[in-house]
């Protein structure tokens, strides 16, 4: 059975740094490449960042460019997100999900940026 | 960016009876080997999303066979054959086409 968990979620101050993981397992980690998608407080669906199987490819959306940072580790089955500079628009759910065309999805982290 | 837009945004819909779901694209979603990548996501209240179609019209495993898309070029749909209790939620299509992957505004489907 596939499975993603995401972690990493947290209550932090405007300007602030957090690192979410996504954990992976039932599936062959190394040949899927992985996409992190938010979703503000009873909003909708905003696709925030890719990485391909090897890392050999990464995109990010325009609103977090130059902020976020994704990077996986194929020997330990988990991608990251590192999320720098972060504001109060970044508050909401993310989830990793599977594939270049978001197969699997994980339950989500929840990130509140707030003072 | 490829906007997406779903139509309605809100669907109330009696149990049994069919429903349909709207999704129209800014450009074509047809990339260059022919494939069409718009899939269809259900998230019921307090769940993640999961993907219930992919490339228009090719359902997931477990889906219900209930749920069909269609459509091409820039204009597909949704349907729910007859509509059941657990079908309550948001439905969102999504095009994979073009960078960067945009969603719909998302529909919400709730029982008369």
């Amino acid at each position: 059975e596939v499975q993603l968990v995401e972690s990493g979620g947290a209550l932090v101050q405007p300007g602030g740094s957090l690192r979410l993981s996504c954990a992976a397992s039932g599936f062959i980690f190394s040949t899927y490449s992985i996409n992190w998608v938010r979703q503000a407080p009873g909003k909708g669906l905003e696709w925030v960042s890719y990485i391909s199987s090897s890392s050999g490819v990464v995109h990010y959306a325009d609103s977090v460019k130059g902020r976020f940072t994704i990077s996986r580790d194929n020997a330990k089955n988990s991608a990251f997100l590192q999320m720098n500079s972060l504001r109060a628009e970044d508050t909401g759910i993310y989830y990793c999900a599977r594939d270049r065309h978001f197969e699997d999805w994980g339950q989500g982290t929840l990130v509140s940026v707030s003072s | 960016d490829v906007v997406m837009t779903q139509s309605p945004l809100s669907l109330p819909v009696t149990l049994g009876q069919p429903a349909s779901i709207s999704c129209r694209s800014s450009q074509s979603l047809v990339y260059s080997n022919g494939i069409t990548y718009l899939s269809w996501f259900q998230q019921r209240p307090g769940h993640s999303p999961r993907r219930l179609i992919y490339q228009v019209s090719d359902r997931d495993s477990g889906v219900p066979d209930r749920f069909s898309g269609g459509g091409s070029g820039t204009d597909f749909t949704l349907k729910i054959s007859r509509v059941e209790a657990e079908d309550v939620g948001v439905y969102y299509c999504m095009q994979g086409t073009h960078w960067p992957q945009t969603f719909g505004q998302g529909t919400k489907v709730e029982i008369k």
